[in-house]
């Protein structure tokens, strides 16, 4: 199956720095890709859909200002979060649709905000 | 909006058991897209199994398959012969026929007890 490669998986940061992710897929071009939010034991929350090209589209209530998303091709899109502060504390997950209609998901990113 | 239900928030098996997981959406599409996707502990979603709505065949991959009543709307996953490493949370996921939005369930944590 399609692959999505998600970097880095872990990364911990200082309060006030800004934390870029990475999301690729490698085998498939995605001209959409999304972002989730995952907190312990609890599903997925949709942040953002992104696409190459264009602007990302933000879900209500999600910052679009603090997690900025750039999709500037159509196998990379980049979540970063500025200005991290402890509550951006997460897992981000990316995930791209295959042609058969199912979502391919990255690794995860484990952030941690000191 | 869509939305997709997961009763059960956490269930155990016994090794080599059976089990049956409950989801059940809410649309008035008539075309669509429902999955079962797994996240282990390694956190990476991966999916289980697919099916369409308009067929009629419950979906079946080895010792995963669906039960699928599309006027009940329910979608329910059977796991045969349980294995340590189906220990995972399980997520039902429906996805409209056109656009790329997927709505998850909450989960359903799953423990293979040896």
């Amino acid at each position: 199956g399609a692959v999505v490669s998600q970097h880095p998986s872990r990364v911990i940061c200082k309060s006030g720095t800004s934390v870029k992710i990475e999301c690729r897929s490698l085998d498939f071009q995605a001209t959409t890709m999304f972002w989730y939010r995952q907190f312990p034991k609890q599903s997925l929350m949709l942040m953002a859909t992104s696409n190459e090209g264009s602007k990302a589209t933000y879900e209500q209530g999600v910052e679009k200002d603090k997690f900025l998303i750039n999709h500037a091709s159509l196998t990379l899109s980049t979540l970063t979060v500025t200005s991290a502060h402890p509550e951006d504390s997460s897992f981000y997950i990316c995930s791209a649709g295959g042609n058969t209609g199912e979502l391919f998901f990255g690794e995860g990113s484990r952030l941690t905000v000191l | 909006a869509q939305t997709v239900t997961q009763s059960q928030p956490e269930m155990s098996v016994q090794e080599a058991e059976t089990v049956t997981l409950s989801c059940t959406y809410d649309t008035s599409e008539s075309n669509y897209y429902l999955f079962w996707y797994k996240q282990p502990p390694s956190r990476q979603m991966i999916l289980v199994i697919r099916q369409e709505a308009y067929k009629q065949q419950n979906a079946t991959e080895n010792r995963f398959s669906v039960n699928f009543q599309k006027a009940a709307k329910s979608f329910s996953l059977k796991i045969s012969d349980s294995q340590l490493g189906d220990t995972a949370m399980y997520f039902c996921a429906f996805r409209e026929n056109t656009g790329n939005q997927f709505y998850f369930g909450t989960g359903t944590s799953l423990t293979v007890i040896p």
